[in-house]
């Protein structure tokens, strides 16, 4: 059964770096055709992809953010690390982990519950 | 990026009502989409995959059509429990991107 649990400040000041950790269960990483990624969506708002990241760590970033967002696989703790810099208001949001299945497809069959960060002095 | 546009943004609805809910791309992305179902402070749920292929487990009334720009994705008669809102998402290519949503409301 495939799980995954997001974890993370629910608080961040304006400017500091927000690091988001996904705990994978029910897969591994390092298998062939695994992928993780991030999703964020702001309050009352639509979803947004962030970042992926696959077995053989080939990373996509969206480009709008790509300057500020870090994404790391860690196969012996089987969990994945977001990091993203100079955070801002508008980066209040509910982060989700998401598990991709690269050899069929670039879409996401399965959601972690989500992590809500605000940024916020 | 491919744009994705979702409508009507909302609609209302009764249980037993069908309904279409259409997801526009701004350029050919095949059958390359997918549709989620979000209910208030839960992940979207995976519905459908490649435009028309229903996940396993999810309820055969969604039905989801269309190649190309043009998607749709059919309720056939509401349940209580799809009150939600739907979002269509393009992995044609990168940045992968979400369609707005609609908000399927209770009459």
């Amino acid at each position: 059964q495939i799980a995954l649990k997001e974890s993370g400040p629910t608080l961040v000041k304006p400017t500091q770096t927000l690091t988001l950790t996904c705990k994978l269960s029910g897969f591994s990483l390092g298998t062939t055709g695994e992928g993780v990624g991030w999703v964020r969506q702001p309050p009352g708002k639509a979803l947004e992809w962030l970042a992926l990241i696959y077995w053989n760590d080939d990373k996509r970033y969206s480009p709008s953010l790509k300057n500020r967002l870090t994404i790391t696989g860690d196969t012996s703790k089987n969990q994945v690390v977001l990091t993203m810099t100079n955070l801002g208001p508008v980066d209040t949001a509910t982060y989700f982990c998401v598990h991709s299945w690269k050899l069929v497809g670039y879409y996401f069959d399965y959601w972690g519950q989500g992590s809500l960060v605000s940024v916020s002095s | 990026a491919i744009q994705l546009t979702q409508s009507p943004s909302s609609l209302s609805a009764s249980v037993g009502d069908r309904v279409t809910l259409t997801c526009r791309a701004s350029q050919d992305i095949d059958t390359d989409l997918a549709w989620y179902q979000q209910k208030p402070g839960e992940g979207p749920k995976l519905l459908i995959y490649d435009a028309s292929r229903l996940k396993s487990g999810a309820p055969s009334r969604f039905t989801g059509s269309g190649s190309g720009t043009d998607f749709t994705l059919t309720v056939s008669g509401l349940q209580p429990e799809d009150f939600a809102t739907y979002y269509c998402q393009q992995f044609k290519s990168f940045p992968l991107t979400f369609g707005g949503g609609t908000k399927v409301q209770i009459k």
